[in-house]
């Protein structure tokens, strides 16, 4: 286990609705990364926060936004729901922005 | 084109049968180039990691390589488990820019192992 949690494990919403996933990051890591991955595809970057602040951020659309609290979990937001944003979220925590990066379980997402 | 092409697509092997994963990527240059396992709705979990100048990092019974010339890795694993029985995903990240690491990740090859 890496330490970092998610939550909740799967959900289901509707198109047109909006979405909150949490990430608890471990302890000690102050950055914490956001993958999309899609089924049968390698993760995609979605974005990373460091220190509370957007520290780059992947090919998405501006409906994706997230949050990194001061105890450094973070949440990913997702808006105006599209079928293909179906997918296992992942979130990885670091060290640092360039050092190795731990994943959660990740959640399920499936939009109907 | 995706910059990280991983094959086969799936695999199935015997319980106790080696195999070998393919990883070719176009990514130039790079500062490493890392093997994940990820089991079925999980999150992936880090077994090698190389950098451009390492040829060879082995973990266990995984064993990996990586020529940069031809812009090739490959994931040996020997004596296979039914735990093996994952996704293995190639990562490559390339230099660090903009103050942040981005990781490029293969397809993946889905590896079976049956009794």
């Amino acid at each position: 286990e890496t330490g970092v949690t998610q939550s909740p494990t799967h959900l289901i919403k509707t198109r047109g609705q909006q979405v909150t996933l949490r990430c608890s990051s471990q302890s000690g890591h102050n950055t914490v990364s956001w993958y999309q991955q899609a089924l049968g595809q390698g993760p995609q970057f979605i974005f990373q926060y460091y220190r509370e602040e957007e520290n780059g951020r992947g090919n998405f659309p501006p409906r994706f936004s997230g949050l990194q609290f001061p105890n450094y979990s973070s949440e990913l937001n997702v808006n105006a729901l599209e079928l293909d944003d179906s997918a296992l979220y992942l979130c990885a925590s670091s060290l640092w922005t360039t050092y190795e990066q731990y994943f959660g379980p990740g959640t399920r997402l499936t939009v109907t | 084109k995706n910059q990280v092409e991983q094959s086969p697509q799936s695999l199935i092997i015997l319980e106790g049968k080696n195999c070998t994963l393919q990883c070719n990527y176009t990514v130039s240059p790079f500062s490493n180039l890392r093997w994940y396992k990820q089991d079925t709705g999980r999150g992936p979990v880090s077994l090698t990691i190389m950098t451009f100048s390492e040829n060879t990092k082995s973990n266990g019974r995984y064993t990996a390589t990586l020529d940069a010339d031809t812009k090739q890795s490959s994931l040996h694993i020997t004596a296979s488990q039914l735990s093996d029985s994952a996704s293995y995903i190639c990562v490559v990240s390339p230099p660090i820019s903009g103050g942040y690491n981005k990781l490029i990740f293969g397809a993946g090859t889905r590896l079976a192992v049956h009794p």
